[in-house]
């Protein structure tokens, strides 16, 4: 079966890291470029950032530019989300995405539950 | 960033009627539009790319039009499995940005 499994959220304090992980299985991930995407509570879906196969192109939402890194580890089929400097607003489902041709994001995660709350 | 205007954000419906929902964009970005479907807890799924190309597996009730910059999703009739949040999201360019959704409820 062709998936992606989120994890690593948590309950983190404003300030704090997490670093989120996306397992594929089932599709060999060295051939798509990947997403993630986040879902504040009671709210709509928010892109916040993209990698190329090869890592050389990475894009960031103004939102978590500066404090989100992403990143590949084509070998382990995994991309990794990690996040610094954490916010009350960072608080959110983070759902990862294969990408389809930059045309459509066709496999998605679960999602993994990030609460930045003192 | 481009701005996706969905309209409207929420809508009451009966089993059988045809439904349209509405995507607009803050500049043209050609047929660069999909739609994805969101039911409570789950993620989202995709179901319209590039304007109008039905993914696999999709019932074909669920069709997509449009271009430049004004974009439709439509039902042609709503089954009970239908009843969840529609979200347009353009990829013409980053950072790529979604619609607010629109939630469809039953009347």
């Amino acid at each position: 079966e062709v998936q992606v499994v989120e994890s690593g959220g948590g309950l983190v304090q404003p300030g704090g890291s997490l670093r989120l992980s996306c397992a594929a299985s089932g599709f060999t991930i060295n051939t798509y470029s990947m997403n993630w995407v986040r879902q504040a509570p009671g709210k709509g879906l928010e892109w916040i950032s993209y990698i190329t196969r090869s890592s050389r192109t990475i894009y960031y939402a103004d939102s978590v530019k500066g404090r989100f890194t992403l990143s590949r580890d084509n070998a382990k089929n995994s991309v990794y989300l990690q996040m610094n400097s954490l916010r009350d607003e960072d608080t959110a489902v983070y759902y990862c995405a294969r990408d389809r041709n930059e045309e459509a994001f066709d496999i998605w995660g679960q999602g993994t539950m990030v609460t930045v709350s003192s | 960033a481009i701005q996706m205007t969905q309209s409207p954000s929420s809508l009451s419906a009966s089993v059988g009627d045809r439904v349209t929902i509405t995507c607009r964009a803050s500049q043209d970005i050609r047929n660069d539009l999909g739609w994805y479907q969101q039911k409570p807890g789950k993620a989202p799924k995709l179901l319209i790319y590039a304007t109008s190309s039905l993914e696999s597996g999709v019932p074909s009730r669920f069709s997509g039009s449009g271009s430049g910059t004004d974009f439709t999703l439509t039902i042609s009739s709503l089954q009970p499995e239908d009843f969840a949040t529609y979200y347009c999201l353009q990829d013409w360019n980053y950072p790529r940005t979604f619609g607010q959704g629109t939630k469809v409820e039953i009347k």
